[in-house]
């Protein structure tokens, strides 16, 4: 059964610093891997979706890496801003044919 | 663009209720999502629809729950009789092509559901 964990649950950094959130999947069989943020009363905003036979992607500040033998996928967020806190929920899809989301990390960054 | 519209925001009912939620997804998008959002389970994928056709529900919870796609711009998510348990936050997505491509998921606002 494929388990998807987020570590940290919560974060708290100074703005203009570097951060990475980290996701873990226990079956490594997946079709793809997806970063999502989600504001408070708001649904869910794509960020990367990375398919199985790719290593990163990479958004403005935003790289997403993917490291399927290993069953992680890190979110880097380069100079943090205020605007960047929100909940980041990792989601991986596997061949089982089932999507699987991860509890989500809180961010605040603080001006 | 619109958005995934999905009404209503908020519904407060009483248990044993009937409750239908609704969603118009984006124009052109032929794959339509229906989630489960609470603290202790995270967020769920309860049914899937492509061109209209339900394609996996096996993660709707149990029989009181029902979700229709009668045309390609509306679906309603349907709890006979409700529980103080479906208390959640029920999210509708919408997308271009299904969960194993590279397309992205467009998320409504929600629905948040208080089932007294």
């Amino acid at each position: 059964k494929q388990e998807v964990t987020q570590i940290p649950a919560a974060l708290s950094v100074p703005e203009g610093e570097n951060l990475v959130l980290n996701c873990s999947f226990t079956d490594s069989a997946i079709y793809n891997l997806q970063w999502f943020r989600q504001d408070p009363g708001k649904g869910l905003t794509s960020l990367l979706l990375i398919q199985s036979s790719q290593r990163e992607q990479t958004s403005g500040r935003l790289n997403a890496s993917l490291d399927k033998s290993s069953g992680r996928s890190t979110l880097y967020i380069a100079a943090s801003q205020p605007g960047d806190s929100a909940t980041y929920l990792c989601a991986v899809y596997n061949q089982g044919g089932k999507l699987i989301f991860g509890q989500g990390t809180e961010l605040s960054v603080k001006p | 663009d619109a958005g995934v519209i999905q009404s209503p925001r908020h519904e407060v009912t009483e248990m044993g209720q009937e409750v239908t939620l609704r969603c118009k997804p984006i124009s052109g998008h032929d794959y339509l999502f229906w989630y489960r959002q609470t603290m202790m389970r995270g967020l769920e994928l309860l049914i899937y629809f492509n061109n209209n056709v339900p394609i996996d529900d096996s993660g709707m919870p149990e029989d009181r729950f029902s979700a229709k796609m009668p045309n390609a711009s509306f679906s309603t998510l349907k709890i006979q009789p409700s529980e103080p348990r479906d208390s959640a936050v029920y999210f509708c997505a919408s997308s271009l092509a299904g969960l194993g491509s590279n397309q992205p998921q467009h998320f409504g606002d929600g629905t948040r559901l208080s089932i007294l």
